[in-house]
């Protein structure tokens, strides 16, 4: 089974909808991401969580929310959907490195969203 | 300014051969850790190897080896012995900083796609 799993995979919706992107995982780690990936443009974070009373801004958190409902579940939220929010959303998790203040993340399989 | 630069969009590389992948980056954090990530057709994002900005020693997983020249802020993934299963995007990635100066962000290129010829 996957150690990080998005719910959907692939989802379309109209302009002005609300969705929500769930993620869930089994490793135990602590902090929690969402990116989106669009062509050209790589991975932008979206909002990250410490734990579950730690929620942070990314670089492009205009028309997102989060809910870190527990350890293990982080939610992305568009309350009112827009076509440039069409992308691939990835989910990542880590754990504090014992060596550094650096940390490996592990992804998700991603959610395609396409706003129409 | 990119902090994270890949210059290549695309690459051809024969099967059985070497191929670098270029990746410079920008900081003023003494303390960062540097990513690569393949991501193939399929989507998800895998992994490939790791770089602290203090180890003094290139780091090495299986067929893949990071170029890290700290001073020209490079830090260039090598695939040796290219397979088939290469062919994907693959990106760069830097993480900055410590908690407790709003670090912890994880900061990816553009990207380079890799093509592998039989």
């Amino acid at each position: 089974d996957a150690d990080v799993t998005q719910t959907p995979r692939n989802r379309i919706t109209k302009t002005g909808k609300r969705i929500m992107l769930e993620c869930s995982q089994t490793k135990g780690h602590d902090r929690m991401y969402w990116y989106r990936q669009d062509p050209g443009l790589g991975l932008r974070l979206i909002y990250y969580s410490f734990d579950v009373k730690d929620i942070n801004k990314g670089e492009i958190s205009d028309g997102y929310s989060v809910s870190r409902q527990a350890q293990a579940k982080f939610s992305l939220s568009l309350e009112s959907a827009i076509p440039n929010q069409t992308a691939l959303y990835f989910c990542a998790t880590s754990a504090a490195a014992l060596a550094g203040p650096w940390d490996e993340q592990f992804f998700g399989p991603g959610t395609r969203l396409t706003v129409l | 300014a990119q902090k994270i630069t890949q210059t290549q969009p695309g690459m051809f590389v024969q099967e059985k051969e070497a191929v670098t992948l270029d990746c410079t980056y920008d900081t003023s954090d003494p303390s960062y850790g540097l990513f690569w990530y393949k991501q193939p057709s399929s989507g998800e994002m895998i992994f490939l190897i790791y770089q602290g900005s203090y180890d003094q020693q290139n780091a090495t997983e299986g067929r893949y080896s990071l170029n890290f020249q700290k001073a020209r802020k490079s830090a260039n993934l090598v695939i040796s012995a290219s397979q088939l299963g290469d062919s994907a995007m693959y990106f760069c990635a830097m993480r900055e900083g410590q908690r407790d100066t709003g670090g912890f962000k994880t900061i990816f290129g553009a990207g380079t796609r890799l093509f592998v010829k039989a």
